[in-house]
């Protein structure tokens, strides 16, 4: 079946703009899961969503990023006013209803702001 | 705060066997999982220890002691492929945490 998928692959913007990530998850995974990675480190978490709500936002690094899912499936991040550390790559995961512990990843979305 | 640390690095040939400890600080803790990341790749799921104990799937092992806020991914018989960086991960609360991953390096 198919896998998570996320796009763009990649997103190059001029510092200031806004930028909106798109997330796919695997058909009825009801969980699902943001994360940022930055050149050789590990992943930072952002936010998760179980079905449709977000039960802590805390993660989010700032004000600038937020984070929707509607329907139960699709989700976009959004990076407002984007800023040059904003680069990175933006990993979605998605797990099935009660399995937090095994996340299934996209490709990513290699975000550049220059 | 919570958090997870590892080795950053790890060096062994083929057919060695290597350990990646993991020590971790969570509130909350469910379990610990592990993940492989090629370089360029996506995180791929190995393994998830929810109790104490041994959990083994083929050549790859996942242990995991709750009392000493511990755990380790085993590699057996070492190949080329598995040079990757391997990350273990909690969930502490509604956050999940990733440590920061050990490269390991398989030489011929």
């Amino acid at each position: 079946g198919a896998g998570v998928s996320q796009s763009p692959s990649n997103k190059v913007t001029e510092k200031g703009k806004d930028v909106e990530l798109r997330c796919d998850p695997i058909s009825g995974h009801t969980a699902l899961y943001w994360y940022r990675q930055s050149l050789g480190q590990g992943l930072e978490f952002l936010i998760y969503f179980q079905g449709n709500s977000a039960p802590d936002k805390s993660g989010l690094p700032s004000d600038r990023f937020s984070a929707e899912r509607t329907g139960g499936s699709v989700s976009t991040l959004t990076i407002q006013r984007t800023q040059q550390e904003d680069s990175a790559v933006y990993l979605c995961a998605s797990s099935k209803p009660g399995t937090n512990n095994e996340q299934f990843f996209g490709p990513g979305t290699r975000l550049t702001v220059l | 705060g919570q958090s997870l640390e590892q080795p950053s690095e790890v060096t062994a040939v083929e057919g060695a066997i290597v350990q990646i400890n993991c020590t971790y600080q969570t509130s909350g803790f469910y379990g610990l999982s592990w993940y492989q990341q090629h370089d360029g790749g996506a995180p791929t799921f190995l393994s998830y220890n929810a109790l104490d104990g041994l959990e083994e799937t083929g050549r790859f092992s996942s242990f995991l002691s709750r009392s000493d806020s511990y755990g380790y991914l085993l590699l057996q018989e070492l190949q080329m492929k598995d040079s990757a960086s391997y990350f273990c991960a909690a969930r502490g609360g509604q956050n999940f945490v990733f440590g920061p991953g050990t490269r390991l390096s398989v030489l011929p």
